[in-house]
Order: structure tokens, then C-alpha cells, then sequence
């Protein structure tokens, strides 16, 4: 497959096990924020998002956490399963003095289940 | 099936050979986009479209070309690739022009120039 980073931060957890990956996002003028999933040989799969206007967003056995403060985002997966196994990227969405709209990426973290 | 498509998977080009990828998406989606993957570096955008005839820059833009003549196609175009634009390349749409709701992005293409 695809190599999507060589020294990426590892999260290894025990199937069954709650797992918690965070992301500490750069601009403050951010208004939605989305966790991706790559894994390898694939293109980024959308999990979940969440706008400035919440703190929390759950959606199946994943729940996205918003501090703005800190600008901090965190998710949550319940009982992780190998098949989570992947690169968990968060992305900020902001617009531009010029009106663009982009997404910024984190640099990933890998989720690593153990059977 | 809604889908984002690109071609080629792979390619393997020397330096100086006009290459392009095309990108395809099936969901009448206003807003499509380029982005590279680099180890290291995460996903980076490369040019982004908001609609027909409408395209812009993006971060890392120099070396490449775009454009948006069809809504549901979006080609990358390398006039003289040069070894650093190996990369793995994404192409990405979403529903509203001005990105604001989730991208679903293609499989990706692996680029090596020698």
C-alpha cells in the first residue's frame, strides 16, 4: 500500500478498547473542522465533522470533541475494531481574506488495534 | 455509485514529458480540488476549482496546471514534470462551491519522475 508518512505519532490500543486521538488546529479563524481516515493504498475517507458552533458531535461509534480555547479537537471511537486500523488525519476549513475556502490537514496519527 | 475517479493509479515519467491525470466525479459536485501527499508534509493543495471556468490557487501550485471546463471533470496537468513533483497526488470534490461541507476524495495517483 501507500506510505502516508514515515515517522508519524503511534496510538496502539487493544481491540474492545476506547481510543482518543487528538489535533491541535493553527488558525483561530477556522469555522468547520472534519477527521479523515486513510488507510493504506486509499484516498482520505470522511468519519465525522463538526462547526465551530459545537462543542460535541457524535455520530456511530465516533464522537468528535471542539475546544475552541485551546483549539483543540479530539475523536473518540468506542470499541475499536481492527478495521480502524488506519492514519487518522484532522483538516481545518477556513475562508480566506481572498474568499478561498481550503482545507489544512494534520500531519496524522496511526491508529494501530491489536487483536 | 458516487465516486471521485482518477487517472492513472500509477505513473512513471522521465523529466520534461507533459503528463496529465485526470479527475471525475459523479455527483454534480460544484467544488473539486488537487491536493499532494508527502511523507512528512500531510495532504497540501495544489489548485482548487469552485465551479465551471472557475479555478485558483492553492498552497504548493507552482509547476502544474488545471482546468475546469466540465463540472464533473477536473485535470492536472505537469508541463515539465521535475523529479520533486513525485508525489501522491489526490483529487477531491464537494457538493458546495466554496468547500465548506466534507471532500470526498479519489484513490489517489502515484507519480514517480526520474
Amino acid at each position: 500500500g501507500e506510505s502516508v508518512g514515515l515517522h508519524l505519532p503511534t496510538l496502539s490500543v487493544q481491540e474492545g478498547d476506547n481510543s482518543i486521538i487528538n489535533c491541535a488546529y493553527s488558525n483561530s479563524a477556522s469555522d468547520y473542522f472534519i477527521w479523515y481516515k486513510q488507510e493504506s493504498g486509499k484516498g482520505p475517507q470522511f468519519i465525522i465533522d463538526i462547526r465551530s458552533n459545537m462543542d460535541k458531535r457524535q455520530g456511530q461509534r465516533v464522537t468528535v470533541l471542539l475546544n475552541k480555547t485551546v483549539k483543540h479537537l479530539s475523536l473518540q471511537i468506542a470499541a475499536t475494531q481492527p478495521g480502524d486500523s488506519a492514519v487518522y488525519f484532522c483538516a481545518e476549513n477556513m475562508r480566506s481574506d481572498t474568499g478561498r475556502r481550503a482545507l489544512t490537514f494534520g500531519s496524522g496519527t496511526r491508529l494501530q488495534v491489536q487483536p | 455509485e458516487a465516486q471521485v475517479t482518477q487517472n492513472p493509479r500509477y505513473l512513471i515519467t522521465v523529466t520534461g514529458k507533459k503528463l496529465t491525470v485526470t479527475c471525475s466525479q459523479n455527483m454534480n459536485h460544484e467544488y473539486m480540488s488537487w491536493y499532494r501527499q508527502d511523507p512528512g508534509l500531510g495532504l497540501r493543495q495544489i489548485y482548487y476549482s469552485m465551479n465551471v471556468e472557475v479555478t485558483d490557487k492553492g498552497d504548493v501550485p507552482e509547476g502544474y496546471k488545471v482546468s475546469r471546463k466540465e463540472k464533473r471533470n477536473f485535470p492536472l496537468i505537469l508541463e515539465s514534470p521535475s523529479p520533486n513533483q513525485t508525489s501522491l497526488y489526490f483529487c477531491a470534490s464537494s457538493l458546495e462551491g466554496t468547500g465548506s461541507y466534507e471532500q470526498y476524495f479519489g484513490p489517489g495517483t502515484r507519480l514517480t519522475v526520474t
